[in-house]
């Protein structure tokens, strides 16, 4: 089966930037959409399709993808960003989404 | 505004069952492709189901399918989720969500993003 695989844990300090990542387990090519989760509230989703923010979304969060990689920057993390993020995307058939499993980012 | 209010969810015992309702308001809730994500305590995001965009199908994870039955009534702005013969792993908070589209009138497209989510409703199985 399909699996998007984020890493757990990643640390930022205030101000400087961050990547996440989420690996799909094929070669090809994708983009994925990344959601926030702070905790006792619902994912909001922060990117969508190859590089594209919903509206009210600060431009310091972008995205990108290389291969079977996708990846989430934050350029000057805020503490405001402290969150869970999820990339999502569909499967291989076309009849599942997928989400990976979180990565959880401190901001320091 | 936009929103998805869930509802349904409660303590309920291995084997029984359980139907969760969404209501939608804000929006044209019968243009969106609609889901249902759950979220174990602790754990991440579980895709349960959802309307596919672009076959036009109903599609169920594998971990539920054969128990779970997704369903909308337009008329009423709803999304339900029927649930039987429900497990221990099936504890958590049940999310209802819209389905993002982009683009201009009559050429959308979807990127399997859900920007709209309610606030879930917990599930608890349990004896």
């Amino acid at each position: 089966s399909s699996e998007l695989t984020q890493d757990p844990a990643v640390s930022v300090a205030l101000g400087q930037t961050v990547r996440i990542t989420c690996q799909r387990d094929s070669l090809r090519n994708y983009y994925a959409n990344w959601y926030q989760q702070k905790p006792g509230q619902a994912p909001v989703l922060v990117l969508y399709g190859e590089n594209n923010r919903p509206s009210g979304i600060p431009d310091r969060f972008s995205g990108s993808s290389s291969g079977n990689t996708a990846s989430l920057t934050i350029t000057g993390a805020q503490a405001e960003d402290e969150a869970d993020y999820y990339c999502n995307t569909r499967d291989i058939s076309g009849n599942h989404l997928l989400f990976g499993g979180g990565t959880k980012l401190t901001v320091l | 505004e936009v929103q998805l209010v869930e509802s349904g969810g409660g303590l309920v015992q291995p084997g029984r069952s359980l139907r969760l309702s969404c209501v939608a308001s804000g929006f044209p809730f019968d243009h969106y492709a609609m889901h249902w994500v759950r979220q174990a305590p602790g754990k991440g995001l579980e895709w349960v189901s959802g309307f596919n965009w672009n076959s036009g199908s109903i599609d169920y994870a594998d971990s539920v399918k054969g128990r779970f039955t997704i369903s909308r009534d337009n008329d009423k702005n709803s999304l339900y989720l029927q649930m039987n013969s429900l497990r221990a792993e099936d504890t958590a908070l049940y999310y209802c969500a819209k389905e993002f589209l982009s683009g201009p009138a009559g050429h959308l497209v979807t990127h399997d993003a859900l920007d709209v989510w309610g606030q879930g409703t917990m599930v608890t199985v349990s004896s």
